[in-house]
């Protein structure tokens, strides 16, 4: 596709159980970020990959989080044993990696923990 | 620790008036900004940056300031149209550290007509 996809675009989960986030970005991004926006808030940077380094893990916000990108393209951002906190849209955004170049956003997906 | 503060959480104005939406910025490594306008239910869009080399940057409606010494952006739209009502988040990076993008909290803009 054109820009960056994400999946679902909405979901809804009970509390406790674990979700999985997905990202496919532009083909050719090296960069990759995943943020959140919870009602009423900002973004929040949650995780960021740049090619081959370890990726820069410092905003997610508890152990419950985590994310991985296969092959340096699709990524999956995992909550497990969601609680009602975790509800807001997650945002993924790339960008190729070369300094002085913005970032794309998808669509987010909405989660919703009941 | 907010490095990129927007500190007016809101803005109204009339249409056809100028919009001037502030950034400031703590880290002085930032060496990259940008703008982006998210309507509701969509992502973010990007909208005009600047590099810490300038201090203008123009593209039609839409100019960004940069004050480097002030550790200040603004971003300047005029006209204003009541299709430019969104929330403007204004974004940095340190590129020679390869980082990630911080943002602000956004600014929520309304332009009456």
């Amino acid at each position: 596709g054109a820009g960056v996809s994400q999946s679902p675009s909405n979901k809804v989960t009970e509390k406790g159980k674990d979700v999985e986030l997905r990202c496919d970005p532009i083909s050719g991004h090296t960069a990759l970020y995943w943020y959140r926006q919870s009602l009423g808030q900002g973004l929040e940077f949650l995780i960021y990959f740049q090619g081959n380094s370890a990726p820069d893990k410092s905003g997610l916000p508890s152990d419950r989080f985590s994310a991985e990108r296969t092959g340096g393209s699709v990524s999956t951002l995992t909550i497990q044993r969601t609680q009602q906190e975790d509800s807001a849209v997650y945002l993924c955004a790339s960008s190729p990696g070369v300094w002085n170049t913005e970032a794309f956003f998808g669509q987010g997906t909405r989660l919703t923990v009941v | 620790d907010q490095q990129v503060k927007q500190n007016s959480p809101s803005l109204s104005v009339q249409e056809g008036r100028i919009s001037i939406l502030n950034c400031d910025y703590t880290n002085s490594m930032f060496d990259y900004f940008l703008w982006y306008k998210k309507y509701p239910a969509e992502g973010p869009t990007f909208l005009i940056s600047i590099s810490s080399i300038k201090d203008k940057n123009e593209d039609g409606r839409f100019t960004v300031f940069l004050n480097k010494s002030a550790k200040h952006l603004s971003l300047h739209i005029v006209p204003s149209q009541p299709g430019d009502s969104a929330v403007y988040f204004c974004a940095a990076r340190n590129t020679g550290a390869n980082s990630k993008l911080t943002f602000g909290k956004g600014i929520t803009l309304s332009v009456r007509p």
